[in-house]
């Protein structure tokens, strides 16, 4: 079992739908990442917070929305959606520090399909 | 931007037999991980190298550093249909924020 946790772990939505995925983790760790995955490819990287602030945004569309409300919480909101956003979206956490060999913790996705 | 090219991209073999996956790049990295994705799974870590030449093994798994820090290699002996599954390397960039830079991904199909 992950010990990053992402809910739900299957969503449908029209392309006019508002929707969450959600991400928690209790491991203390203090940088938390959205990934977009599609089949057979690396996890593209999307957001990092760090210390629940906002450090990188990849370019990312306006219609993906992060949050990160505390510690061990991190949201991405979405919005008016395009059928090629329809990926596996992934969640990761890593504990922050100078060390340069600290593991990604990876949640099990939430795959989402946009009609 | 560091680049981490995988090979091969894909591979199919039977049960049993050996296969090695390499994970190049011409920037020198601090460390280096590979992770394994069964189908429905986020990564899963396998292992960190990091000193140049280092060999770490896992089960039937072998993992070597190359010696100026720039490459890796993932030996598999003997695979089962379980190994089946997306190996990707990773390094992390330098610089304050904790970005991981994955390589293209091989996937793996053992055949029983």
């Amino acid at each position: 079992d992950t010990e990053v946790t992402q809910t739900p772990k299957h969503l449908v939505m029209g392309m006019t739908n508002k929707k969450s995925l959600k991400c928690e983790q209790h491991m203390g760790h203090r940088a938390m990442y959205w990934y977009k995955q599609k089949a057979k490819k690396p996890p593209e990287l999307m957001f990092v917070y760090s210390y629940e602030k906002l450090s990188i945004n990849e370019s990312v569309p306006s219609r993906f929305s992060p949050e990160c409300p505390n510690s061990s919480l991190l949201n991405l909101h979405l919005h008016a959606l395009q059928p090629e956003d329809s990926a596996l979206y992934l969640c990761a956490s890593s504990q922050h520090g100078r060390a340069s060999n600290q593991p990604q913790h990876f949640g099990d996705g939430t795959r989402l399909s946009i009609l | 931007t560091q680049l981490l090219e995988q090979s091969p991209q894909f591979l199919s073999i039977q049960e049993g037999e050996n296969l090695t996956v390499y994970c190049n790049s011409s920037s020198v990295f601090s460390s280096l991980q590979w992770y394994r994705q069964e189908p429905g799974e986020g990564p899963v870590l396998l292992v960190t190298v990091v000193t140049g030449g280092e060999v770490k093994k896992l089960k039937r798994l072998t993992f070597q550093f190359g010696d100026a820090r720039k490459d890796s290699s993932l030996h598999i002996t003997a695979a089962q249909p379980g190994d089946t599954g997306l190996y990707l390397c990773a390094a992390l960039e330098t610089g304050s924020a904790r970005q991981l830079t994955f390589g293209s991904g091989t996937q793996l199909t053992v055949l029983p």
